[in-house]
């Protein structure tokens, strides 16, 4: 079976501050591992993806993750914050196991403040 | 040029009737789904189909079914309306076969039984 774990259902920083928003999965073969943003009233566009091929994946708007297989995490970061990064962020995992089938984490809402 | 388009963006309609959501795909992608997010934004995928395989998450209402006409299609069917069916519902479109992708969204549907 394989799931994904997100941290935190808010996160609040300031403008110009690191963001972090976590997660981590579950799975018992080799994952893929998606970043995905959300903002209102909108579907979910990709920001970032790892399909095992190199662990730190940059990605749009600045956002970069990586893959560290003996923590199971896949974090999200991004050096300074903007306002316009405020959204709904997922986390999800697709496996062999789980016939490929996208499964997401509950979801973080980032909250910028001016 | 809309990747994964569906229809309409907004449905209002009352307990008991019955009603369908459209979605196309024109990526050429060989696997469909519908997700289904609530009020707390969590995703919960209810269909995953392909030309080989339907997979039908066990905790979906058999009032709900998928139909696909082709490879580029697939609707959703729902009977009987209930109040908890009030939801966003979101289509997506990923190519498993060949190493997969990650799955593309359309902009929701956002349903509203009164």
């Amino acid at each position: 079976a394989q799931s994904v774990t997100q941290l935190g259902s808010h996160v609040s920083v300031s403008e110009g501050a690191l963001v972090l928003l976590r997660c981590n999965y579950s799975s018992s073969v080799p994952p893929y591992l998606f970043w995905y943003v959300q903002y209102p009233n909108q579907g979910l566009q990709l920001l970032l993806k790892y399909t095992s091929a190199a662990t730190l994946v940059k990605g749009i708007n600045g956002f970069e993750a990586e893959f560290k297989k003996s923590e199971t995490s896949f974090h999200l970061t991004k050096p300074s914050a903007h306002m316009s990064d405020a959204a709904e962020y997922f986390c999800a995992v697709s496996t062999s196991g789980g016939s490929y089938i996208p499964t997401f984490g509950r979801g973080t809402s980032l909250i910028v403040h001016p | 040029d809309t990747a994964v388009s569906q229809t309409p963006k907004y449905l209002v309609t009352q307990m008991g009737n019955d009603k369908s959501i459209k979605c196309e795909q024109n990526l050429g992608h060989d696997t469909m789904y519908w997700y289904k997010q609530d009020s707390k934004k969590f995703l919960k995928i209810m269909f995953s189909y392909n030309n080989k395989e339907l997979i039908i998450n066990e905790t979906v209402p058999n009032r709900f079914s998928p139909k696909s006409p082709d490879k580029a299609h697939l609707n959703l069917h729902i009977n009987s309306l209930e109040l908890g069916d009030s939801a966003v519902y979101f289509c997506a479109s990923s190519q498993v076969g060949g190493g997969p992708t990650e799955a593309f969204f359309g902009q929701g549907t956002r349903l509203t039984v009164v």
